[in-house]
């Protein structure tokens, strides 16, 4: 079975604190992506990733950046976090044939 | 626009009975849709998946439809069980060969005794 893991399952940060959400998946799929989801707007695609260190800007990109220098490990980065990025991040990777599976998510709330 | 919705943002059906989620795409081009569940708490998770060739899939007691005249998919659950209270998104590839999916904002089902 394809796992996806995320580095926290919750995470609680200081508004203009910079953020690091790590995100893993072990079947050496090439595309990662990192959604969050907000009650109401169901999930919004923040970034994707082709290859290690290719990266595509999702629908909402802006306050994000993502890093990936390893094929099984994509990296969402807050560089000074805000209140509005309070949210669920989830980390997904996909399969040849569209499939993607999801991590557990990560709820970050920001104070 | 871009955008997959859905008709009803809670459906709420008793233990034993179907359930039907529906759910509006809004590009012609796409030509992957898939069914996912989201438990409180947790990712979604894959349930089925149907290409634009297809006009009808059955899982085990699911079954996802697919009507491209009027771009809609429904997903049927049979002898719905309180397990599968969650709520359920669909989502499309937007357009032919591209690699991103769009989802839709989810319906929560609800299953009572």
């Amino acid at each position: 079975d394809v796992k996806v893991t995320q580095s926290s399952r919750y995470l609680v940060k200081r508004t203009g604190e910079k953020v690091f959400l790590e995100c893993v998946q072990d079947m050496d799929h090439e595309n990662m992506f990192w959604y969050r989801q907000d009650p109401g707007l169901g999930l919004r695609l923040i970034y994707f990733s082709y290859d290690v260190k290719m990266k595509e800007k999702g629908d909402i990109p802006e306050g994000y950046s993502v890093s990936r220098e390893k094929k099984e490990r994509f990296s969402l980065i807050l560089e000074s976090a805000s209140t509005n990025q309070t949210s669920m991040y989830l980390c997904a990777s996909m399969s040849q044939t569209y499939e993607q599976y999801f991590g557990p998510g990560t709820r970050l709330t920001v104070t | 626009g871009e955008s997959v919705g859905l008709h009803l943002p809670t459906l709420s059906v008793q233990e034993g009975d179907n359930s039907i989620i529906n759910c509006a795409y809004s590009n012609s081009a796409s030509d992957y849709f898939i069914w996912y569940k989201q438990e409180s708490g947790k990712g979604p998770q894959f349930i089925i998946d149907i290409r634009s060739n297809m006009d009808k899939r059955q899982g085990q007691r699911v079954t996802v439809l697919l009507n491209k005249t009027v771009k809609h998919l429904s997903l049927q659950i049979a002898a719905t069980q309180p397990g599968d209270s969650a709520v359920y998104f669909c989502a499309e590839n937007w357009g032919h060969n591209t690699d991103k999916l769009i989802f839709g904002t989810g319906t929560r089902l609800q299953v009572f005794p």
